[in-house]
């Protein structure tokens, strides 16, 4: 158990949709990174808050949007979904900014059907 | 933005010391070169983290030579909970930070 809570574990939507995705961080730990796990794409790191500010941007559609709330909770808005976002979806921390270990939540499995 | 490349897949039988090499273009010598673990349905787990030379922690050693081109993830004497898929991850820390996977080789440990 890394210590990383995400929730729904599974989740079913229908195209056009929109979801939202939680992460809590471990205990301490500062920063909150966003990824994508598809079978043709391989991970694919979306965002990176620390301490409530965006820190990096990687392959984060405009349709997907993140924050990083007062109590260090994140959450991944998905919207206007299509099938191609049928994925996993996975959180991870860390203590800071850099280049600390993270730690990866379970994900959660998204189905858009 | 680096591009990492690993092998797909590959085989060993337990006991033996795998090296699965990562190769990376375009990164500076500061940007980190980290290894990941994962199994079917399971988040990545850390392995080991290095930028320079060689680490080792009590599970794998980390080569990494002068030109940073590539980085290999050495495994002694694996064992068949070993069994998993391996990621490479560069973190670019020059401009605009980026974090980039390496597609990830399977390796299958046999008895």
């Amino acid at each position: 158990d890394s210590g990383v809570t995400q929730t729904p574990k599974h989740l079913i939507t229908a195209t056009g949709q929109r979801v939202t995705l939680r992460c809590s961080p471990r205990s301490g730990d500062l920063s909150v990174y966003w990824y994508q796990q598809s079978l043709d794409q391989g991970l694919q790191f979306l965002i990176q808050y620390y301490n409530g500010e965006e820190r990096a941007k990687g392959n984060i559609l405009e349709r997907f949007s993140a924050q990083q709330f007062p109590d260090l909770h994140s959450e991944l808005n998905l919207s206007s979904l299509e099938l191609g976002d049928s994925a996993l979806y996975f959180c991870a921390s860390s203590v800071g900014t850099e280049e600390e270990t993270q730690y990866f939540g379970p994900g959660t499995r998204l189905l858009v059907l | 933005l680096a591009k990492t490349t690993q092998p797909i897949s590959m085989d060993s039988y337990e006991g033996q010391e795998v090296n699965i090499t990562c190769s990376h273009n375009n990164i500076a010598t500061n940007d980190y070169i980290t290894w990941y673990q994962q199994f079917p349905s399971q988040g990545p787990r850390f392995i080991i983290q290095g930028y320079k030379t060689k680490v080792t922690n009590e599970v794998a050693s980390l080569f990494i030579p002068a030109d940073r081109k590539s980085s290999t993830l050495s495994l002694p004497r694996v064992s068949l909970s070993d069994t998993a898929v391996y990621y490479c991850l560069v973190i670019q820390r020059r401009g605009r930070r980026a974090l980039t996977f390496g597609s990830g080789t399977r390796l299958q440990v046999q008895p």
